[in-house]
C-alpha cells in the first residue's frame, strides 16, 4: 500500500538555523511527492512538489529531492525565519478508483525563535 | 486563483444532531475530498468524489456520508454527531487524473460536538 512516514516534531530552531524534516514513503507505483505547509489558523497550501525520481522541488528557499533509491523526500532550508513557523506535511499521490488520492504524513510542527 | 471555500470556520453542535459541512470550489475540478485533521494523526481521508454523484469511501468513513449533486459543491454529513467527531475538517479539490497536480484546500472547519 501507500504510506508516508514523517519526522516527529515539534522542532524548535533559532532564526537562521538549518532545517531538515525527514520524510520517507512506501508506494505501489510511481507516485508524485509533495510538501504542504499549514500556517496557524489556515488550511494547507502547496510548498513544493516533485513528480519523478531525482527531481528537485523548490520554493521560498525550501528544497526537497525525490530519491527513489532511498524512498525519501526530505525537506531542507538553509536559513529559517520566524515566518516559517508552521506545520509541514509530506504527502504522496497515486491513482485509486479514478481519483487521485493524497496520502499524508502526520505533520511536523516547526517553531522558529528570534 | 483557485478558491475552496468551507461554509463555516467554527461550529458547535450537540450530540445526536445532524451536521452539514459545505465546501465549494470555483475551478471546475473533478476531484473533491474531505479530510479530518487530528493532532498526531495528520490528515485522514473520510470520503472523496471524482465526479458528480460519484463518491468513494476513504480510510475513516464510519459515521459520515457525503453528497455531490453539483460539480462545484461537496457536502460532508454527520448523521448523528458524537463527541469523538470533534475535530478539524478540511475540504480539498484537485484537477484531473494526473498524479502530479496540486490539491487546493479550504481554510478548515473546526467542529466541536458537546
Amino acid at each position: 500500500g501507500n504510506s508516508v512516514t514523517q519526522m516527529e516534531g515539534p522542532v524548535t530552531l533559532s532564526e537562521e538555523a538549518f532545517l531538515t524534516i525527514n520524510c520517507t514513503y512506501t508506494a505501489t507505483g510511481y507516485p508524485s511527492l509533495f510538501w504542504y505547509v499549514q500556517y496557524p489558523g489556515e488550511g494547507l497550501q502547496l510548498l513544493l512538489k516533485a513528480t519523478k525520481a531525482d527531481d528537485k522541488g523548490s520554493n521560498k528557499g525550501f528544497e526537497a529531492t525525490y530519491r527513489k533509491e532511498t524512498t525519501s523526500f526530505h525537506l531542507e532550508k538553509g536559513s529559517v525565519q520566524v515566518s516559517d513557523s508552521a506545520v509541514y506535511f509530506c504527502a504522496l499521490s497515486d491513482s485509486r478508483s479514478g481519483a487521485n488520492n493524497l496520502f499524508f504524513g502526520t505533520g511536523t510542527r516547526l517553531t522558529v525563535i528570534p | 486563483d483557485v478558491k475552496v471555500t468551507q461554509s463555516s470556520r467554527y461550529l458547535v453542535k450537540r450530540t445526536g444532531e445532524k451536521v452539514f459541512l459545505e465546501c465549494v470550489q470555483d475551478m471546475d475540478h473533478e476531484n473533491m475530498f474531505w479530510y479530518r485533521q487530528d493532532p498526531g494523526l495528520g490528515l485522514r481521508l473520510i470520503y472523496f468524489s471524482y465526479d458528480v454523484k460519484m463518491k468513494e469511501k476513504g480510510d475513516i468513513p464510519e459515521g459520515y456520508s457525503v453528497s455531490r449533486e453539483k460539480k462545484e459543491r461537496f457536502s460532508l454529513i454527520l448523521e448523528s454527531a458524537s463527541t469523538n467527531q470533534t475535530s478539524m475538517y478540511l475540504c480539498a479539490s484537485r484537477y484531473g487524473a494526473y498524479v502530479g497536480t496540486e490539491a487546493f484546500f479550504g481554510q478548515g472547519t473546526r467542529l466541536t460536538v458537546v
